[in-house]
Order: structure tokens, then sequence, then C-alpha cells
């Protein structure tokens, strides 16, 4: 099992470009999460869903669109960058009961 | 709403010396509690966790115990080594919603030897 993959590890982008951060799972889970690390913040949860086709908002959703298409895959995308969103950001992916979260290696992006 | 407060850091030790991370929380309802320890460049790892009031968990010699009466989850270890060095993060996830877990902010733990 791969566990939990993101892509890329390093992103470097100017004010106003779009991108998308991938993340994919291999261990069938339902709860997949993004959450934004910053200095001094801890892990601020942006978006999540608790299965395919069913997402929600969670603490700091502005600025980023998420989708759950497959079991898989939970994309998030970054509609406008700012500098503001300059941020490591970790997936994570849970069964349905709360429990452990796993996570992936990050995504630490720049946004010039 | 639920949230987790856990001491600032950094603290720093020399390696033999007991460790003791604060950790209380603010939920309704009988959340799960976590410890999550992140090494430098890398993603969170699950340390240890406990599901009920009076639970201890306990990985690599590090120990918590869910105290219901004191809303506490503090995490301890006896003697601590330069490779514990790393962030450590206090989590809990409330039962009645999805499993998106509440961080606090972390501290970070430096030891020297």
């Amino acid at each position: 099992n791969a566990g939990v993959t993101q892509t890329p590890k390093f992103q470097v982008l100017k004010t106003g470009q779009s991108m998308t951060l991938q993340c994919a799972q291999d261990m069938n889970h339902e709860y997949m999460s993004w959450y934004r690390q910053d200095p001094g913040m801890g892990l601020r949860l942006i978006h999540y869903s608790v299965g395919a086709g069913i997402t929600d908002q969670g603490e700091v959703p502005n600025g980023y669109n998420v989708s759950r298409s497959t079991t898989e895959d939970f994309p998030l995308r970054l509609l406008s960058a700012a500098p503001s969103q300059t941020s490591v950001y970790f997936c994570a992916s849970s069964t349905r009961a709360p429990n452990e979260q796993f996570f992936g290696p990050g995504t630490r992006l720049t946004v010039l | 709403g639920d949230s987790v407060t856990q001491m600032e850091g950094p603290v720093t030790l020399s390696e033999e010396a007991f460790l003791t991370i604060n950790c209380t929380y603010t939920a309704t309802g009988y959340p799960s509690l976590f410890w999550y320890v992140q090494y430098p460049g890398e993603g969170l790892q699950l340390l240890l966790k406990a599901t009920k009031a009076d639970d201890k968990g306990s990985n690599k010699g590090f120990e918590a115990t869910y105290r219901k009466e004191t809303t506490s989850f503090h995490l301890e270890k006896g003697s601590v080594q330069v490779s514990d060095s790393a962030v450590y993060f206090c989590a809990l996830s409330p039962n009645q919603a999805g499993t998106a877990l509440i961080f606090g902010k972390g501290t970070t733990l430096s030891v020297s030897s």
C-alpha cells in the first residue's frame, strides 16, 4: 500500500494563477480531508469529504474548491492564488468511524 | 465549538530527561483523543490515541491518559532521546461529526545530547 500520496511536493505560483493539488489514497477510506499548516497556527481544516460525491467546508475554505468523484482521489483547487495561501498543505484519510487519520507527506506551496 | 489547547513551546530538554506536554480540550459529548508527531520535513504520524475516559494510550515509550474530569490528555515520556525531537500535536475527533480532526497548535520538542 502506498497510503496517502500527494503531488507535487513543492510548487511556486504567481499571484492570480490557479492550480490543483493532487491527493490519492489506496486504503479504501471513505473520509478525506485537506489541512493547511502555518507557523504558530497548527493545522486548520480547509475542506473534507465523507464519501464520493459529498464534500463540506472546514474552518478556512475561502479560495479553495474540492470535488470527490471517486473514493481514491480528493483534489484541492486554488482558484486564484494569493500570497496568503503560501503554506504547507496536507491531505489525510480515515475510515468511517472517528478514528486516526493517515496523512500524506505534504505539498509546500509558495505564492509570490 | 470544540477546541484543543496545548502548551506552547519550544520545549528544550537534555537526553534522558522526563517529558510532559500538556493538552486540554473543550468538547461536547465524548471525543476521541490523539497525539500526532511530525518529524522535520515529514507529514504527521499517529503516536497514540484514547477513545474513552480513563483509557491510556501508549507507544514508543510515550503515554497519555484520557482524563474526562480535567478534560486533559497530557503526553509523557520518562526518558527522552535526541531522536524524539519533533513537533507534537494534540487532537480530538468529535464523535458525532465526521472524522475531521481538531488540532492544537503544536509543541516543538528539542532534545540535546
